[in-house]
């Protein structure tokens, strides 16, 4: 079973809204990190947001982490065509081993 | 290289065959994973190595998939006599892998997709 889940599991939107894709996990973490996957692609590491942080920032993309509800979220503001992709939490553990949730597929309309 | 490579990117084999998934990474990555991404889901933990050493297996789904590394840089998943339900992308990832492994990124290939008829 996956460690995290990722809500909701597709998202359409137009070109520059912004989209908030949820990820809820089961046990305790050191911390979460955001992958992104385009089609037939491999998954490209976003951002990474430890258990003491409240909330990240890295460009376009914000990153909340509630460990009180385990959840968290990523927002990416003003999306674009090519933002177009599946996004994925991932939770390591023991020695860097990550469990992937099954991802939320986010489309991007110009 | 630039980036973790993997080969073939497809492989359609007949059910029963033996095949052979390999991966290049990143040079100097210690660690380097195997995970199993079936369509539409997300990828599913296989095998860890830690240079050659495999320190983790438990996600191997049973005897007939069987992983080396043998001299700590390019890595070879193998499945013997294939069965369909192991149809999916094969994916690679590679960290640098010193020190604390939690917070450190994993750079992933492009996958090897794998069909079994």
């Amino acid at each position: 079973s996956q460690q995290g889940e990722e809500d909701p599991q597709a998202l359409s939107i137009q070109e520059g809204e912004n989209a908030t894709m949820n990820c809820s996990y089961k046990t305790s973490i050191n911390n979460l990190q955001w992958y992104r996957q385009n089609s037939g692609r491999g998954l490209v590491h976003l951002i990474l947001i430890r258990s003491n942080e409240r909330e990240k920032h890295s460009g376009r993309l914000r990153v909340t982490l509630d460990t009180s509800k385990k959840s968290s979220s990523l927002l990416i503001t003003a999306s674009r065509a090519a933002d177009t992709a599946s996004y994925f939490c991932a939770t390591p553990s023991w020695a860097g081993k990550s469990t992937f949730g099954d991802g939320t597929t986010l489309t991007v309309k110009p | 290289g630039a980036g973790v490579s993997q080969s073939p990117r497809y492989k359609v084999a007949k059910r029963g065959q033996d095949v052979a998934l390999r991966c290049d990474p990143i040079s100097g990555h210690v660690s380097l994973f195997w995970y199993q991404q079936a369509l539409g889901q997300g990828p599913e933990f296989l095998t860890y190595f830690q240079n050659e050493a495999q320190l983790d297996k438990s996600g191997l789904p049973s005897d007939r998939f069987f992983a080396e590394r043998p001299e700590g840089s390019v890595s070879t998943l193998k499945i013997q006599r294939t069965q369909q339900e192991d149809s999916a992308v094969y994916l690679c990832a590679s960290s640098l892998g010193t020190g604390t492994t939690l917070d450190q990124p994993q750079h992933f290939g492009d996958g090897t997709r794998l069909s079994i008829l």
